[in-house]
């Protein structure tokens, strides 16, 4: 057990639709990063927050957005659902920014 | 555009085996290279490289990190059935990491 969770474990939603996923951090950790993992595309980074701000971005679509809350959790919102969406969208966090990283289990997200 | 590659895409051995994993990286802002084990859950640490050539050691795995060539090999000696799982090498900086495709390793009994 990393220390990292993510809600829900498991999602299932209809093209077109939004959908939330939360993370929370480990305990003192400020760093919150949020990847894809897609059978056809392997991990791919999507965003980073370090105490609230934005610091970098990857490989993430418009109709993604996320956010750090104050209290350090973040949630990574999905849009316009497409099938090409399903994927396991996984969680991460560090103490700083060039720490290691510890990922949560993961929300397994599935578009019919 | 950075680019991670591993090899061998996968491998099948027998316990008791040595294997080593290869990845190459070309990262624009290099700081790290780190390795993750991902079996049928989420990637689990297990080691992040800054210097050339300091080998790093956990149990029968190791690692090294040459910066000149951009190059890194995992270890594992001593195979074991439960070291069956991907490896996932990532390089950049911890904020913008670039994944290679992973290398699936098969321990036979």
């Amino acid at each position: 057990d990393s220390g990292v969770t993510q809600t829900p474990k498991h999602l299932i939603t209809a093209t077109g639709q939004r959908v939330t996923l939360r993370c929370s951090p480990r305990s003192g950790d400020l760093s919150v990063y949020w990847y894809q993992q897609s059978l056809d595309q392997g991990l791919q980074f999507l965003i980073q927050y370090y105490n609230g701000e934005e610091r970098a971005k990857g490989n993430i679509l418009e109709r993604f957005s996320a956010q750090q809350f104050p209290d350090l959790h973040s949630e990574l919102n999905l849009s316009s659902l497409e099938l090409g969406d399903s994927a396991l969208y996984f969680c991460a966090s560090s103490v700083a920014r060039e720490e290691t990283q510890y990922f949560g289990p993961g929300t397994r997200l599935l578009v019919l | 555009e950075d680019k991670v590659v591993q090899s061998p895409l996968s491998l099948v051995v027998h316990e008791g085996d040595t294997v080593t994993l290869n990845c190459s990286y070309e990262v624009t802002n290099f700081r790290s290279l780190l390795w993750y084990k991902q079996e049928k859950k989420a990637p689990t640490f297990l080691f992040m490289l800054t210097s050339s050539g300091i080998e790093k050691k956990s149990g029968r795995l190791s690692s090294i990190l040459d910066k000149k060539e951009l190059f890194s090999i995992l270890n594992i000696t001593a195979t074991q059935t439960g070291d069956s799982a991907v490896y996932l090498c990532a390089g950049g900086d911890a904020g913008k990491s670039t994944f290679g495709d992973g290398t699936t390793l098969t321990v036979k009994p």
